[in-house]
């Protein structure tokens, strides 16, 4: 049993760049979620997706846009990435109210 | 904007001790908590949850206990092991399947 997977497990950004992360979970679960985590902080809620075909904003949604075109998958990207977006950002699933989280992907942007 | 980073709350213990690490939430709405554990490197791993008609709920080796009037969670480790060294992370639903976590207490085991 995979869980979730997150994808990349790490990667430097130059700043402008696009970049899209990758989030699948094998475990049929409605709801999906992005969170970024700051060095010292709690998780911060970016976007979340009740069920495929619907998504919503989060706490920080700003500069991020998200995709719900099936159950499994839910990417995250990054238009054009700053050096704010400089963080560690970690996918979940749902089924009802626990969240499982994937090991997370490190993302800098110089 | 930048993102700060925080000096996180720690509490060191001996093997063998038991562990208390509380927590304080936001919202007299919310109906529900949920306690994580993080490993370096790692993402959350779920610990042990409780819903608002409860004020204790027991796992292995671990308690929840909350009291809603004061608005206060606390996580219970029964003899504390190097293993539970870690980031231990509240977080309640404030609805929909929302979450909003606590900033963190860092737990350091002592052999």
């Amino acid at each position: 049993i995979a869980g979730i997977t997150q994808a990349p497990t790490s990667q430097i950004l130059a700043a402008g760049r696009r970049m899209t992360l990758r989030c699948t979970q094998d475990m049929r679960h409605n709801a999906m979620y992005w969170y970024r985590q700051d060095l010292g902080l709690g998780l911060r809620l970016i976007h979340y997706s009740n069920t495929a075909g619907t998504t919503g904003k989060g706490e920080v949604p700003d500069g991020y846009s998200v995709s719900r075109a099936n159950t499994d998958d839910f990417p995250l990207t990054l238009a054009s990435a700053v050096p704010s977006q400089t963080s560690v950002y970690f996918c979940a699933s749902s089924d009802g109210d626990t969240q499982y989280f994937g090991p997370g992907t490190r993302l800098t942007v110089l | 904007g930048e993102s700060v980073g925080l000096h996180l709350p720690t509490l060191s213990v001996q093997e063998g001790d038991n562990s208390i690490i509380n927590c304080a939430y936001s919202n007299s709405a919310s109906d529900y908590f949920i306690w994580y554990k993080q490993e370096s490197g790692k993402g959350p791993q779920f610990i042990i949850d409780i819903r608002s008609n409860m004020d204790k709920r027991q796992g292995q080796r671990v308690t929840v206990l909350l009291n809603k009037t004061v608005k206060h969670l606390s996580l219970q480790i029964a003899a504390t092991q190097p293993g539970d060294s870690a980031v231990y992370f509240c977080a309640e639903n404030t609805g929909f399947q929302k979450l909003v976590f606590g900033t963190g207490t860092r737990l350091l085991v002592s052999p």
